[in-house]
């Protein structure tokens, strides 16, 4: 069993819907949440980050961690076709360098 | 501020061949990653180096090797591709006093 669970997709939702992604985990030492976004033929790039529990929420995004369950989402409003990406979550403990990483969800916001 | 860098940003490799994979990064971070990834597979960490100096395996590093130059550049060998390897590479930088790590363009690497 993978650390981190994504599911890849593709999911296909209509302009203007509210999105939902999600990742699950099995390691409780995770402190750090990110979310990246990869648009197609480009590098990952960070688009929300969390430490520990909680929400965090920037303009139509909004990053929630529930410890308790092992499980974080990217919740997307008003989506646009812009939106279209990969976007992948990736975790890390306070005492590690390194990052582990969901295998990344596809989205398509059709218009 | 290029951030960081990649090159070549597309290579055409026959088994056995070897090949370097050059990155830079100018915004003085202290730790650097080289990823791989391959559909449906996420990124999977190949090596990293913490500090100038240092190098460390990660999840799958046999078939690579490393060397950090110094602080802003942290080469990827290949020493005899196969086609295995075949996938998008990327490198990364993180500073010492946050999590995030910023990534160059990537590098598509294909072995035939």
């Amino acid at each position: 069993q993978k650390e981190v669970e994504q599911d890849p997709g593709p999911l296909s939702v209509p302009e203007g819907a509210i999105v939902s992604l999600n990742c699950t985990y099995s390691n409780s030492a995770f402190q750090y949440f990110m979310w990246y976004r990869q648009y197609s033929r480009k590098g990952p790039e960070l688009l929300m980050y969390t430490y520990s529990s909680g929400n965090k929420e920037d303009g139509r995004f909004t990053a929630q961690v529930d410890k308790s369950s092992k499980y974080i989402s990217l919740f997307i409003r008003d989506s646009q076709p812009s939106d279209s990406a990969t976007y992948l979550c990736a975790m890390a403990t306070r005492s590690n360098y390194q990052l582990i990483w969901g295998a990344g969800t596809k989205l398509i916001i059709k218009p | 501020n290029a951030g960081v860098t990649q090159t070549p940003k597309f290579q055409v490799l026959k088994t056995g061949q070897s090949m370097t994979l050059q990155c830079a990064q100018d915004m003085n971070h202290n730790s650097m990653y080289w990823y791989r990834q391959d559909p449906g597979m996420g990124l999977r960490l190949i090596y990293y180096s913490a500090s100038e100096g240092t190098t460390d395996k990660g999840e799958v590093p046999n078939g690579y090797n490393v060397s950090r130059l110094n602080k802003r550049e942290f080469s990827l060998r290949l020493e005899s591709a196969a086609p295995s390897q075949t996938s998008v590479y990327f490198c990364a930088s993180k500073s010492a006093s946050t999590w995030t790590q910023y990534f160059g363009p990537g590098t598509r690497l294909l072995v035939l």
